[in-house]
């Protein structure tokens, strides 16, 4: 069974600072890993993904992550955080199955990205 | 292009009433995922289905819960008898392909509150 574990509940970080969200994954084989974002009362807007190839991934409004097998982590990364990336963020799992049949995610519970002025 | 629509956005159930979800995906894409979100947990999945075909129903609870796909028409996430513990959001998500490797595209969600 897969598992994403993201440690922290709510991340603290002043505007202009770099920010980190951290996020673990157990797997069986290969994971397909990916960021999402839910801001209030909105559904989960996607960010960014690792399939393969480059360990460094950049996705949507400044966002990276990395893959780091050794340590089974994904941690999402930003460089200048905004006041405008307060909202909850959700890491997600899921293999390739032999027969394509779907994309079963499994997700974290969820980190809180608080930014302040 | 339209996003994934959910409908209705908010919807109140007395206990032992039914409640009917329904998502229509974005133009183009085949394949829909439900999940639901207990209040400050994660998303757990409930069921994948394509038109026509329930393919992974193994979030599903074994009663009560049914979805559909019909060829025309919304997905429709069913749960009859409402009980508190179903209050919830119900999250529609599409995606173009079955490939895992694909990301999905969430709807905003319908907030049930079962009184």
């Amino acid at each position: 069974a897969q598992s994403v574990a993201q440690p922290e509940d709510q991340v603290n970080v002043a505007e202009g600072n770099p920010l980190t969200v951290k996020c673990t994954y157990s797997v069986s084989g290969n994971p397909y890993l990916f960021w999402y974002v839910q801001y209030p009362n909105r559904g989960l807007q996607f960010l960014l993904k690792y399939i393969t190839g480059d360990n460094l991934v950049k996705g949507s409004y400044g966002f990276e992550a990395e893959f780091n097998k050794s340590q089974t982590s994904f941690h999402l990364k930003k460089p200048s955080a905004l006041v405008s990336d307060s909202a909850l963020y959700f890491c997600a799992v899921s293999q390739p199955r032999w027969n394509n049949a779907g994309n079963m995610l499994t997700f974290g519970g969820g980190t809180r990205l608080m930014v302040k002025p | 292009n339209a996003g994934v629509m959910q409908n209705p956005r908010h919807l109140v159930r007395r206990r032992g009433q039914e409640a009917r979800l329904r998502c229509s995906p974005m133009k183009g894409h085949s394949h829909v995922y439900w999940y639901r979100q207990l209040p400050e947990e994660g998303l757990k999945f409930m069921v994948y289905l394509q038109k026509e075909n329930i393919i992974d129903e193994s979030g599903m609870p074994k009663e009560r819960f049914s979805a559909e796909f019909p060829k025309e028409g919304p997905s429709i996430l069913r749960i009859q008898q409402v009980v508190r513990g179903d209050s919830a959001a119900y999250f529609c998500a599409s995606s173009p392909s079955d490939r895992a490797s694909y990301e999905q595209y969430f709807g905003p969600g319908t907030r049930l509150t079962v009184t």
